[in-house]
């Protein structure tokens, strides 16, 4: 079984400040990682994956996640939040392998501050 | 447009009725996938094809759910019976053989009342 956890519902900064969403992940065998974006009454917009190579990976919107085996974690962060970056924000893993399907954690919402 | 298109946007149907979602995946895209999403829960898996073939439907909630994908392109999600339990938003995802990554439809918001 897979499973992915995001322990802040909310999380708050101001604009310009640093911004962690925080992600950690159980799953058997080597993990595929995903950040996903939901603005309002929109679907899932990806961000960024992580699939083997640098543990850190930089995808869109200037956002860049941590991949941390030992801490099994995968966190989402960007140098400087703007209040555009507003959004609920949702970790997803799955393994590699022919099993494709992801299994997401509950979401975080992310309000960036003016 | 080059997206998942998923049709309709919104369905409000009486409990008890059959419904039909559709989807319609990126061009090409070999796999396509069902997800449901609750309110302030993340999405959770249903189904998956590959191709025509049902490879993973271990997600479906019970025998009331089923989906087809007969030409290996545009997929339906099946629902008979509908209860307000199922009211939701479904969700349809694809991705070609060299992705890695799902891309997601904005969903289908379905309420049973």
């Amino acid at each position: 079984a897979q499973s992915v956890a995001q322990p802040e519902d909310q999380v708050n900064v101001a604009e310009g400040n640093p911004l962690t969403v925080k992600c950690t992940y159980s799953v058997s065998g080597n993990p595929y990682l995903f950040w996903y974006v939901q603005y309002p009454n929109r679907g899932l917009q990806f961000l960024l994956k992580y699939i083997t190579g640098d543990n850190l990976v930089k995808g869109s919107y200037g956002f860049e996640a941590e991949f941390n085996k030992s801490q099994t974690s995968f966190h989402l962060k960007k140098p400087s939040a703007l209040v555009s970056d507003s959004a609920l924000y949702f970790c997803a893993v799955r393994r590699s392998g022919s099993a494709r399907q992801l299994t997401f954690g509950s979401g975080t919402q992310l309000t960036v501050l003016p | 447009g080059a997206g998942v298109s998923q049709t309709p946007s919104n369905k409000v149907t009486e409990k008890g009725k059959y419904v039909e979602l559709r989807c319609d995946p990126i061009s090409g895209h070999t796999a396509l996938y069902w997800y449901r999403q609750s309110l302030g829960q993340g999405p959770e898996f249903l189904i998956y094809f590959q191709g025509t073939g049902a490879a993973d439907d271990s997600g479906l909630p019970n025998d009331r759910f089923f989906a087809v994908r007969p030409e290996g392109s545009v997929s339906t999600l099946k629902i008979q019976r509908t209860e307000r339990g199922d009211s939701a938003v479904y969700l349809c995802a694809s991705s070609g053989s060299t992705n890695t990554e799902a891309f997601f439809g904005q969903g289908t918001r379905l309420t049973v009342v």
